[in-house]
């Protein structure tokens, strides 16, 4: 079945360094969602891409779809505490577009 | 508060017993979602409903779990003769109808089966 990868699976940042993290599916993709989930918390939507390599910003976030539809990323420019989590992508699953495939998750530590 | 709910928050079991839990999603949504989370991994998808009808159910779904929409509004999820590795975090989630709408979380339900 599809496979939603994304590495790394952890990465600890000085707060003001960038982050990245990587999204790759085994199949090619209608749209993909990002999720950012808190410690202890549940996941949130942040964003969706759908065309071959779109890109999005959102303040200091990055997003881009790939031009084959089969992976994206997620920049964050200058990390603050606040960025602290697990941040998911998702794509369809193979068996119809309403349910989601996700990603492992990168978690992300910011130290001050 | 207009945004998912999920009751209880936390539920502590003896294996072998059977648990229930129920989703309240946004009001104007007509399709939702249980997932199943464990630590280190993404939501896994469990099963999902339009309106009532359940139209999809994830391969990994053992028999001993059961999910209902009766009227289309909440939804409970049962888990029959719990096992061990059934210790998770419970999510449900709901959208829109349409391609490609985003999914709102609750808070999910914990559940340690001892």
């Amino acid at each position: 079945g599809q496979q939603v990868m994304q590495i790394p699976q952890y990465q600890h940042v000085q707060e003001g360094e960038d982050f990245t993290t990587y999204c790759n599916s085994s199949t090619t993709l209608s749209n993909i969602q990002w999720y950012k989930q808190r410690p202890g918390g549940h996941p949130v939507f942040l964003i969706q891409l759908v065309k071959s390599g779109e890109v999005k910003k959102q303040k200091r976030l990055t997003f881009q779809f790939g031009e084959a539809k089969k992976n994206s990323s997620l920049h964050i420019t200058a990390t603050q505490t606040t960025d602290v989590g697990t941040y998911f992508c998702a794509g369809p699953a193979n068996s119809g577009y309403s349910t989601l495939t996700f990603g492992k998750g990168t978690m992300l530590l910011v130290s001050p | 508060d207009t945004g998912v709910s999920q009751n209880p928050r936390h539920k502590i079991t003896k294996r072998g017993q059977n648990v229930t839990f129920r989703c309240d999603p946004i009001s104007e949504h007509n399709r939702l979602y249980w997932y199943r989370q464990t630590l280190g991994q993404g939501p896994e998808f469990l099963t999902y409903f339009q309106n009532e009808a359940q139209l999809e159910k994830s391969r990994l779904l053992s028999d001993r779990f059961s999910a209902e929409r009766p009227k289309g509004s909440f939804s409970t999820l049962e888990i029959q003769r719990t096992e061990q590795g059934d210790s998770a975090m419970y999510l449900c989630a709901s959208s829109l109808s349409g391609s490609y709408n985003e999914q709102f979380f609750g808070p999910g339900t914990r559940l340690t089966v001892l």
